[in-house]
């Protein structure tokens, strides 16, 4: 079952512009990833952030929790064409070492 | 240091036969995860081993297997096949210490089920 839920399911933009991916949750969290999957690929890891950490940055990242609201957020900026990918949430829960992922965002990136 | 290699990258099978996936983490890495993804059910866990044992376990029917082997190397395997199995099958290692540590992922293999 999925744990993380993004939104919106797909985002189309022009280069140069910013774009941010949502993500919900339903359950307290030890931590929250993002990952980011080219068509076909295997994902690759983003950004970690912990349940007691409010917002990362690494370099045009930057994500923010707020595990009061249960959410999160991917904020990508100044985007490329090559930013094109599914961006995916996973939450690492209770006792678990197993990160639950969402279904994804689709980000398609214009030149 | 080399990535996480899977293979083989495609699959064509028929409804019944089964299949053997492999998967070769990242040297030093003990734990090894193996995820299902197809476009309705997104990315769902199979299993995850540890140091040769089952550590974690999905809501996946008996017919998908997996094991470890001493060098970290992992196989999973899904006997009488059905259309249903068609999916990119991802594997993903870590070192498995803690909850704070990322997956290293393979390319995945995609199994079509004819």
């Amino acid at each position: 079952s999925q744990q993380g839920e993004e939104d919106p399911q797909a985002l189309s933009i022009q280069e140069g512009e910013n774009a941010t991916m949502n993500c919900s949750y339903k359950t307290s969290i030890n931590n929250l990833q993002w990952y980011r999957q080219n068509s076909g690929r295997g994902l690759v890891h983003l950004i970690l952030i912990r349940s007691n950490e409010r917002e990362k940055h690494s370099g045009r990242l930057r994500v923010t929790l707020d595990t009061s609201k249960k959410s999160s957020s991917l904020l990508i900026t100044a985007s490329r064409a090559a930013d094109t990918a599914s961006y995916f949430c996973a939450t690492v829960s209770g006792g678990s070492y197993i990160p639950t992922f969402g279904r994804g965002t689709s980000l398609i990136v214009h030149p | 240091k080399a990535g996480v290699t899977q293979t083989p990258r495609y699959l064509i099978k028929t409804r019944g036969q089964q299949v053997t996936l492999s998967c070769s983490p990242i040297s030093g890495h003990r734990s090894v995860s193996w995820y299902q993804q197809t476009p309705g059910q997104g990315l769902q866990f199979l299993f995850e081993y540890f140091s040769e044992t089952q550590r974690n376990k999905g809501n996946f029917p008996g017919r998908f297997s997996g094991r470890q082997f001493s060098n970290s190397r992992s196989e999973m395997n899904v006997s009488t096949l059905e259309l249903g199995d068609s999916a990119l099958y991802l594997c993903a290692s870590s070192s498995g210490a803690g909850y704070n540590e990322k997956l290293f992922f393979g390319s995945g293999t995609q199994l079509s089920v004819l």
